[in-house]
């Protein structure tokens, strides 16, 4: 069973425009991160939000955790082709245990 | 080495046949975790280790899957009797031990079954 649902599956966009990915669940996690994979690596943790309501911004990044902790969302503004990569979303379950989404594949185009 | 580290990077195996993976983690780091992604996917959780101990195992797919750790340090992922589904990356990662503690993940094992 998939407890995170991330959208959309994909998206190809131009440099410069900006985007939001989502990441849903019915489920309440005590903190959720934030992940970007490129081919042929490991993920690499971009943020982890802890509180409900919470939102964070890594430079061009913002990240906000649901006021009821089960969702999220990534905003990207003026994206570059720096950016593509798979992001993936990761809710923690207990106190060490991680569930990762589905995945949202971002191609930015120069 | 300063990261975590995976061997082989790619295997390619014959239906029927066993194959071990290993991980190298972050010296020091209590723990570790397997997972598996399907091309294009997400990560699917398979096994946690605090030291050597795996309190969780509830992802393994089936019995033919198995996991050791040894020397609170190198993990061994092993798959028996391989089926083409088991075809993914295997991905490891380690942390300070809990969720609260940065996971730092491998590059991964391509597998491939014919």
């Amino acid at each position: 069973t998939q407890l995170l649902e991330q959208s959309p599956q994909f998206l190809s966009i131009q440099e410069g425009e900006n985007l939001t990915v989502y990441c849903n669940s019915s489920s309440v996690f005590s903190s959720l991160q934030w992940y970007r994979q490129e081919p042929g690596e490991g993920p690499v943790l971009l943020v982890t939000v802890v509180t409900g309501g919470e939102v964070k911004k890594l430079k061009r990044l913002t990240f906000q955790f649901g006021d009821a902790r089960k969702d999220s969302s990534l905003h990207i503004t003026a994206a570059q082709p720096g950016d593509t990569g798979l992001y993936l979303c990761a809710g923690a379950r207990g106190t060490y245990k991680y569930i990762f989404g589905t995945g949202t594949r971002l191609k930015v185009l120069a | 080495g300063a990261g975590v580290s995976q061997s082989p990077s790619n295997k390619v195996t014959e239906k029927g046949k066993d194959v071990e993976l290993r991980c190298d983690p972050i010296s020091g780091h209590t723990a570790l975790y397997w997972y598996r992604q399907r091309l294009g996917q997400g990560l699917e959780f398979l096994i946690y280790f605090q030291g050597n101990s795996a309190p969780d195992k509830s992802g393994l797919p089936s019995d033919r899957f198995s996991a050791e750790r040894t020397g609170e340090s190198v993990s061994t992922l092993t798959i028996q009797r391989t089926q083409q589904e088991d075809s993914a990356v295997y991905l490891c990662a380690s942390s300070f031990g809990s969720t609260k503690n940065i996971q730092y993940f491998g590059a991964g094992t391509r597998l491939s079954v014919l």
